[in-house]
């Protein structure tokens, strides 16, 4: 099974500034990597698929990069609605597995 | 609107069984690939399982903690998607998300439902 480790745990910023979290794999998902957002109280929402496409109706703020084992979701200028959880997701190893979260919080 | 809602959930004792459902609406659910993840209390997302069209053979997986107690099944005439859960166990409670498959794109997930809350309690 493959282990994806995000990091940070938690990422304080303000609005306005740029966010770089990260997805590290235990072995290579080539580009299969997916990023999610879940706020409180609500279901996770795709936001990039194959390590750098936008989901339909995710904004351009967001962009996801990485290959091998390495992977970025950044957000170019953080808005109110950002803060939330962040997931990453594998799909080329069976089981599909997710990273343990970063939390992005408000500065 | 494409809409996942989800019902069922409650309170069960260690060992009981429990029937959720997930009602589809605004997509065509008979091509849709169906998964079910769930998430503890103040914990990550885990992949419980998936379903395939009828017309890709309907077949389902399961990851190891749920396989061999947890089924999923699927009703196209109501479009709708079942996970029976038997022998369970209080490391089973969590809220239960059924989420479409994107596409041919195995195992990512482009809509889900609000969630359903399973406890597993004596």
């Amino acid at each position: 099974e493959i282990v994806l480790t995000q990091s940070p745990a938690t990422l304080s910023l303000s609005p306005g500034e740029r966010a770089t979290l990260s997805c590290r794999a235990s072995q290579t998902v080539t580009n299969y990597l997916a990023w999610y957002q879940q706020k409180p109280g609500q279901a996770p929402r795709l936001l990039i698929y194959d390590a750098s496409n936008r989901a339909t109706g995710i904004p351009a703020r967001f962009s996801g990069s990485g290959s091998g084992t390495d992977f970025t979701l950044t957000i170019s200028s953080l808005e109110a609605e950002d803060f939330a959880v962040y997931y990453c997701q594998q799909r080329i190893n069976w089981p599909p597995t997710f990273g343990q979260g970063t939390r992005l919080e408000i500065k | 609107e494409v809409q996942l809602v989800e019902s069922g959930g409650g309170l069960v004792k260690p060992g009981g069984s429990l029937r959720i459902s997930c009602a589809a609406s605004g997509f065509t659910f008979t091509n849709a690939w169906m998964n079910w993840v769930r998430q503890a209390p103040g914990k990550g997302l885990e992949w419980v399982g998936r379903i395939k069209s009828k017309t890709n053979d309907g077949t389902t997986e399961y990851a190891a903690p749920v396989k061999g107690r947890f089924a999923i099944s699927r009703d196209d005439s109501s479009n709708t998607v079942y996970l029976q859960m038997n022998s369970l166990k209080t490391e089973d409670t969590a809220v239960y998300y059924c989420a479409r498959q994107l596409g041919y794109y195995y195992y990512y997930m482009d809509v889900w439902g609000k969630g359903t809350t399973v406890t597993v309690s004596s």
